[in-house]
């Protein structure tokens, strides 16, 4: 089985604070994603890699920026935390090809206050 | 920009119920459709790809229909059981993968 890992389950910040949210998948796969998960806006594509050092930018990219350094892993950088950063934040991976399907880790519920 | 419309947003129904939901999608620049349950609590998990236009998915009580050139997919779920209480994502995949805001199904016993 897939599994995507996220270092944290739960994480209170500080505004201004610099915060790093680590996913690892170990199934080799190319394509990582970030989303965003609000009340009543579904999931939203902050950035995504199709391959280790490549990234672009999804819908909601401002304040985020991201690493790709190994295939394994994907960072989510948030430069500046700031309040309507609170949100929950999942990370998914999937292989080569629009019918592959996203496995998805368990979620960071990230708080800044 | 959400533009992968899910509706309704969010429904009741009693244990037995058969129920369906839709997913509305930009018809142009199709790849593939995807459905995904959410149950609280854990990771969303794929249900469905459906890529060609007329497809018909089922796994056990649930099935899902694709029509590409309208731009809409159904989700039927046959004698709803309490287990089935979850979000229902659905995404289109085009140059990336962008999902609608779910459909959140409660089923009452």
């Amino acid at each position: 089985d897939v599994k995507v890992t996220q270092s944290s389950r739960y994480l209170v910040k500080r505004t201004g604070e610099k915060v790093f949210l680590e996913c690892v998948q170990d199934m080799d796969h190319e394509n990582m994603f970030w989303y965003r998960q609000d009340p009543g806006l579904g999931l939203r594509l902050i950035y995504f890699s199709y391959d280790v050092k490549m990234k672009e930018k999804g819908d909601i990219p401002e304040g985020y920026s991201v690493s790709r350094e190994k295939k394994e892993r994907f960072s989510l950088i948030l430069e500046s935390a700031s309040t309507n950063q609170t949100s929950m934040y999942l990370c998914a991976s999937s292989s080569t090809g629009h019918n592959s399907p996203l496995h998805f880790g368990n979620g960071t519920r990230l708080t800044v206050t | 920009i959400l533009n992968v419309e899910q509706s309704p947003q969010s429904l009741h129904v009693q244990e037995g119920d058969s129920t369906n939901f839709t997913c509305s999608f930009p018809s142009s620049n199709f790849y593939a459709l995807h459905w995904y349950r959410w149950e609280t609590a854990k990771s969303p998990e794929a249900l469905f790809v459906m890529t060609l236009n007329g497809d018909e998915k089922k796994k056990g009580r649930i099935s899902a229909t694709l029509n590409t050139k309208e731009g809409y997919s159904y989700l039927y779920i046959k004698g709803s059981q309490p287990e089935d209480s979850a979000t229902y994502l659905c995404a289109f995949s085009d140059n990336d993968m962008r999902f609608g805001a779910g459909t959140r199904l409660t089923v009452k016993p």
